[in-house]
């Protein structure tokens, strides 16, 4: 199995703020990773896909980047509506997740 | 917009099998990729596999044993079965449509739980 170490576990930031999440592989995943958001009480959403592309409907402050083992989602301009949790998974072999992180407003 | 919604049991017994139904509306299971995936207590997320277009399967190799992943096509449903449990397989259970290995829509989530 392809082990995703994800970090941080949980983070604190401020309206307006950038915010960056990374997930780590144990071998190159030749950018087969999605990120996804899920909000308590709700179901996951899809947000990226092949690491950087945005998945329809999803807002442009949210973007994704990395190649090899090391990956990252950004969210530009923190709104109130992103408190929630996010994970990421590979895709390159039988599909695997990060443990996610936890972000909450400051 | 697709829309999909798990039910079942939300309570089995030890070494007795997980039966779950999956039903779609808004699109065809006979096109795209059709999932299960289940969180543990504690959020860690498994992927278990999938049935797709031409009904077809793939499943998590930790699972192949145990797992099996039907459907109709007739109803627009798909089915999740797990044989012997065990309190570890106690989680939120959502099945989801995807492209192959990325779940673009998502139930809402059953949760079942493994005790005598």
């Amino acid at each position: 199995d392809i082990q995703m170490t994800q970090s941080p576990a949980s983070l604190s930031a401020s309206l307006g703020e950038t915010v960056t999440i990374e997930c780590r592989a144990s071998e190159d995943i030749y950018n087969g990773l999605a990120w996804y958001q899920q909000k308590p009480g709700k179901s996951p959403q899809l947000l990226i896909y092949n690491a950087n592309s945005l998945h329809t409907g999803v807002p442009s402050r949210f973007s994704g980047s990395g190649s090899g083992t090391q990956y990252s989602l950004k969210i530009n301009s923190l709104q109130s509506e992103d408190v929630a949790s996010y994970f990421c998974q590979q895709y390159y072999d039988y599909p695997t997740f990060g443990a996610g992180t936890k972000l909450e407003l400051k | 917009e697709v829309q999909l919604q798990e039910s079942g049991p939300g309570l089995v017994k030890p070494s007795q099998s997980l039966s779950l139904t999956c039903s779609v509306t808004g699109y065809s299971i006979t096109s795209n990729y059709w999932g299960w995936i289940r969180k543990f207590p504690g959020n860690k997320m498994e992927w278990m596999g999938y049935i797709s277009y031409s009904g077809s399967t793939s499943y998590n190799p930790s699972l192949k044993s145990r797992i099996s992943i039907t459907r109709d096509t007739s109803k627009n449903q798909f089915f999740l079965q797990l044989n012997s449990v065990t309190t570890e397989d106690t989680a939120t259970y959502y099945c989801a449509s995807s492209y192959r290995y990325v779940m673009d829509a998502w139930g809402q989530g059953a949760s079942v739980t493994v005790s005598s």
